[in-house]
């Protein structure tokens, strides 16, 4: 069964570019949720997705945006880049229920010069 | 708000030598997930723990919690090398659909 998947893995942008990253969940798994990393700060949530709909939302200022497709495919994006939004960003999937473990992607680097 | 805390942040173990780390919360909750995180890489799933009293071991690694105590340890038995890396305690409030409270990680360094 193949992993959660993120592309790109690197991506470098300059200050006030914007920028969309892709996950896509194991087969089967409805939710995806996605992740902020950095030295300073740890790991984020950042919001997650279930059959389509935003279920949950952490405390990201709004030009942290999603969307889930009909496949369960995610997308985020980040609008207007600042040099703090350089990061790793994870997302991971689940099945969606309570107990369900979350299975994490590889991650995209990005880089804000 | 949940909040929650690992300590230690930092920890170089000898070879051989037993060790625990502590992860403490501050809200009710029965979901306790560890995660380890090589560097440069993503998390990979250990252990999830999720009722009081549960115990998983895998290998040299035992994790375990109380849920009274609001606290899970990651014991370490006889660490080795492979074992170094960054260990993640993350929980999930009981209530309602909210998603994982991440510690800020403990950086395992196993040295001969």
């Amino acid at each position: 069964k193949a992993g959660v998947t993120q592309t790109p893995r690197y991506l470098i942008k300059t200050r006030g570019q914007q920028v969309t990253l892709s996950c896509s969940p194991i087969s089967g798994h409805r939710s995806v949720s996605w992740y902020q990393q950095t030295p300073g700060q740890g790991l984020q949530f950042l919001f997650e997705y279930f059959s389509e709909t935003q279920r949950n939302k952490g405390n990201f200022p709004g030009r942290f945006s999603g969307r889930q497709f009909s496949n369960s495919r995610s997308e985020m994006n980040v609008s207007t880049l600042e040099l703090g939004d350089s990061a790793l960003y994870l997302c991971a999937s689940s099945s969606g229920g309570h107990t369900d473990t979350q299975y994490f992607g590889p991650g995209t680097r990005l880089t804000v010069l | 708000e949940l909040k929650v805390e690992q300590n230690p942040l930092f920890l170089s173990m000898q070879e051989g030598k037993n060790y625990t780390i502590y992860c403490n919360y501050s809200t009710t909750s029965d979901r306790l997930y560890w995660y380890r995180q090589d560097p440069g890489k993503s998390l990979e799933s250990l252990f999830v723990l999720l009722s009081n009293g549960a115990v998983k071991q895998e290998g040299r690694l035992m994790a375990s919690l109380d849920t009274k105590a609001r606290l899970s340890t990651l014991h370490i038995t006889a660490a080795v090398h492979d074992l170094s890396a960054t260990y993640f305690c993350a929980v999930d409030a009981y209530s309602g659909n909210t998603p994982l409270v991440f510690g800020k990680g403990t950086r395992l360094s196993v040295i001969a």
